[in-house]
């Protein structure tokens, strides 16, 4: 499969705990992003990544979530000190970096806090 | 702010009818348009898109129509089949150089009747 992957599909975590999700984007792939989904809306922006350089950050991202593009390769996302509301879908995508070409989406880490 | 969003938040079809799913967006900036398809548990599936220099893009069963004078995109589903029954959305380039970083509408469920 050649596909945007994402690993683990599920996580379940204690509120207060810190989690970690990773995206393998597709190979040469160059633009990679991260979104969030809750249940019934659509995806939401989080930060994209150009290479290894992450050039934007929404506003929906606090202070408690990092992410990064270490080889401007896979990418992690880390929430530290999770809470409930931080319980949703975590997209990854990835596009070539070309104008007008699409982002392929990953199947999603489904990220439950308790 | 700028958002995108649905008419309709459910659709119901007969197998083999024609479906037709509207979205209205804001943003009269947005230059880039795309259709995705959701099926639950899954990431968002790319379906077809369009540039704001076109108004009118036809796929394998799919045709998106865009009107910028109303500001308003739809997407119609031709023979529609139970395999067609998802989530879709509609998404809008949020602007700049990165045509990844989308603005999703809420999203419309379509019911394929056997």
């Amino acid at each position: 499969d050649t596909g945007v992957s994402q690993n683990p599909r599920h996580k379940i975590t204690k509120r207060g705990q810190n989690v970690t999700f990773r995206c393998d984007p597709i190979s040469e792939h160059n633009r990679l992003y991260w979104y969030r989904q809750t249940l019934g809306q659509g995806p939401e922006f989080l930060t994209y990544f150009q290479n290894e350089a992450q050039l934007e950050k929404s506003r929906l991202l606090s202070d408690r979530f990092s992410a990064e593009r270490p080889k401007g390769s896979f990418s992690t996302l880390e929430i530290q000190r999770t809470e409930q509301g931080d319980s949703a879908m975590y997209l990854c995508a990835s596009s070539p970096g070309q104008a007008d070409t699409e982002a392929f989406f990953g199947q999603g880490t489904r990220l439950t806090v308790v | 702010g700028e958002s995108v969003g649905l008419h309709l938040p459910t659709l119901s079809v007969q197998e083999g009818d024609n479906s037709i799913i509207n979205c209205a967006y804001s943003n009269s900036a947005s230059d880039y348009f795309i259709w995705y398809k959701q099926e639950s548990g899954k990431g968002p599936q790319f379906i077809i898109d369009i540039r704001s220099n076109m108004d009118k893009r036809q796929g394998q069963r799919v045709t998106v129509l865009l009107n910028k004078t109303v500001k308003h995109l739809s997407l119609q589903i031709a023979a529609t089949q139970p395999g067609d029954s998802a989530v879709y959305f509609c998404a809008e380039n949020a602007g700049g150089t990165s045509y990844g970083k989308l603005t999703f509408g809420q999203g419309t469920i379509l019911t394929v009747h056997p």
